[in-house]
């Protein structure tokens, strides 16, 4: 079976940081991804990772550690905008290649 | 930029009728997907096309579910009949392969309220 854990919801603070993070238990492993998605609207991808490490790009970073099922987020420099759910999303090894996604996290960006 | 178009973005039925939904991918995308996501939840597959063949069906509801994407480009999910439970984000995604590395994109969705 397929176990994604994200935490429910976080709060932060305008021009912070924040590190959201995810734990998986999949059948097989062929990368990590991490969506965006603001109310009523359709995920847009933010990042991938396939290999041990951290994947920067701009004011968003992504960690992944294969060993530990473990990945996690980090969003810099905080802006309103920044409010939404962010989904974390595994891709199984089966021959379809299907993306099991997280309940995702809702963040909220305070003043 | 390309994007994956929806239509329509918002459906109200009844329960017992028959709903239609519209996908058209990113040009080029031969693997298109569909989702169901429920309010507070994470998108869900319902199907997996590679070009016109279903690749994974295996969560679709098939007794009232049904997708095709008889050319290869443009999809239709249909619902007949509906129920209260199907109310949700319907949501298409393409990309341009299988191979494990490819993004997939998600166009806008639809929302189905079922009353």
């Amino acid at each position: 079976g397929q176990n994604i854990d994200q935490p429910t919801e976080m709060t932060a603070t305008e021009g912070a940081i924040v590190q959201i993070n995810c734990t998986y238990q999949t059948s097989g492993f062929n990368g990590l991804f991490w969506y965006q998605q603001h109310a009523g609207e359709a995920p847009t991808f933010l990042s991938y990772n396939v290999l041990d490490g951290l994947e920067e790009k701009g004011r968003f970073s992504s960690f992944l550690s294969r060993s530990k099922g473990y990945s996690y987020l980090l969003l810099k420099e905080l802006q309103m905008k920044d409010s939404a759910s962010y989904l974390c999303a595994v891709r199984g090894s089966g021959g379809a290649n299907n993306l099991f996604f997280g309940t995702g996290t809702r963040l909220t960006v305070i003043p | 930029e390309a994007e994956v178009a929806q239509s329509p973005r918002y459906k109200i039925t009844e329960k017992s009728q028959a709903v239609a939904f519209w996908c058209d991918p990113i040009s080029g995308h031969a693997t298109l997907y569909w989702y169901r996501q429920i309010l507070g939840q994470g998108p869900e597959l319902l199907v997996q096309f590679q070009d016109e063949s279903v690749v994974d069906d295996s969560q679709l509801p098939k007794d009232r579910f049904s997708a095709e994407r008889l050319k290869g480009v443009d999809s239709t999910l249909k619902i007949q009949p509906a129920e209260l439970g199907d109310s949700a984000m319907y949501l298409c995604a393409s990309s341009s392969g299988t191979s494990g590395q490819e993004t997939q994109y998600f166009g806008p969705g639809t929302r189905l309220l079922v009353l």
